[in-house]
C-alpha cells in the first residue's frame, strides 16, 4: 500500500538559516511525490512535485526538494528561511495502486521560523 | 485564471441535519476531488469525479456522497450529520487528462461545524 510519513510534527528554525522538512514514502511502482503548504484558514498551495528526471526539484517561493530513491525520501528544503514561511507543510504521494486517482497526504509538519 | 472556489466558506449545522457543499474547479479542469481535514485524522480522501463519474472513493460511510455536473462543478452532500463531521472540507481540481502526474489545485475549503 502507498503511504507517506512526515516524522516531525514541528520544525523550528531561525530566519536566514536553511530549513529541511522531512518526508519518507512507500510506494509500489514509480513514486509521484508532491509538497503543499497550508497557511491558517486557507486551502493547500502547491509547491513542487517529482514525477521523473532530476532528483533535485525546484518549486515556488524558493523551495526545493531532493528525491532519494535508495532512502525513499523526498525532503523539502530552502537555503534561507523567512518568517513568512511559517506554515503547515504536507508531503503527498499519488496512489495509483487502485487504478483510480487518489492522493495520500502525510500528517503534516508545522514550520516555525523565528525572527 | 480564477482558482478553485468553494461555497460556503463557513457553515454551522446541528446533528441530524444534512449539508451540501459546492466546488467550482479551475476553468478547463475536469477532475474534482474532495478531502476532509481534521486535527486528529489529517487529510483524508473522500472521492474523485471526472466527467460526471465517480472514479475513486475513500473509506467514508455512505452518508457522504457527491456528484459532478456537466460544467465540472461538483457538490458534496453529508446526510445525518454527526459531531465528528466537523472539519475543513477541501476541494481540489486538476485537468484530468494527464494520467496520474498532473497537479491538483486546492480551494480555500469550507469549514463545517456540527453542534
Amino acid at each position: 500500500a502507498q503511504s507517506v510519513a512526515q516524522p516531525e510534527d514541528q520544525v523550528n528554525v531561525a530566519e536566514g538559516n536553511p530549513l529541511t522538512v522531512k518526508c519518507t514514502y512507500s510506494v509500489s511502482g514509480n513514486p509521484y511525490l508532491f509538497w503543499y503548504v497550508q497557511y491558517p484558514n486557507r486551502g493547500l498551495q502547491f509547491l513542487l512535485k517529482y514525477i521523473t528526471g532530476d532528483n533535485l526539484v525546484k518549486g515556488s517561493y524558493g523551495f526545493e526538494a531532493e528525491f532519494n530513491k535508495s532512502q525513499t525520501s523526498f525532503h523539502l528544503k530552502k537555503p534561507s528561511a523567512l518568517v513568512s514561511d511559517s506554515a503547515l507543510y504536507f508531503c503527498a504521494v499519488r496512489d495509483i495502486s487502485t487504478g483510480g486517482f487518489k492522493t495520500i497526504f502525510g500528517a503534516g509538519t508545522r514550520l516555525f521560523v523565528k525572527a | 485564471k480564477a482558482g478553485v472556489t468553494q461555497t460556503p466558506r463557513y457553515l454551522i449545522k446541528t446533528r441530524g441535519q444534512q449539508v451540501t457543499l459546492s466546488c467550482s474547479p479551475i476553468s478547463g479542469h475536469r477532475s474534482v476531488s474532495w478531502y476532509q481535514q481534521t486535527p486528529g485524522q489529517g487529510l483524508q480522501f473522500l472521492f474523485e469525479y471526472f466527467s460526471e463519474t465517480q472514479r475513486n472513493k475513500g473509506n467514508f460511510p455512505g452518508r457522504f456522497s457527491g456528484r459532478q455536473f456537466s460544467n465540472s462543478r461538483s457538490e458534496m452532500n453529508v446526510s445525518t450529520l454527526e459531531l465528528g463531521d466537523s472539519a475543513l472540507y477541501l476541494c481540489a481540481s486538476r485537468v484530468g487528462l494527464a494520467g496520474d502526474t498532473d497537479t491538483q489545485y486546492f480551494g480555500p475549503g469550507t469549514r463545517l461545524t456540527v453542534l
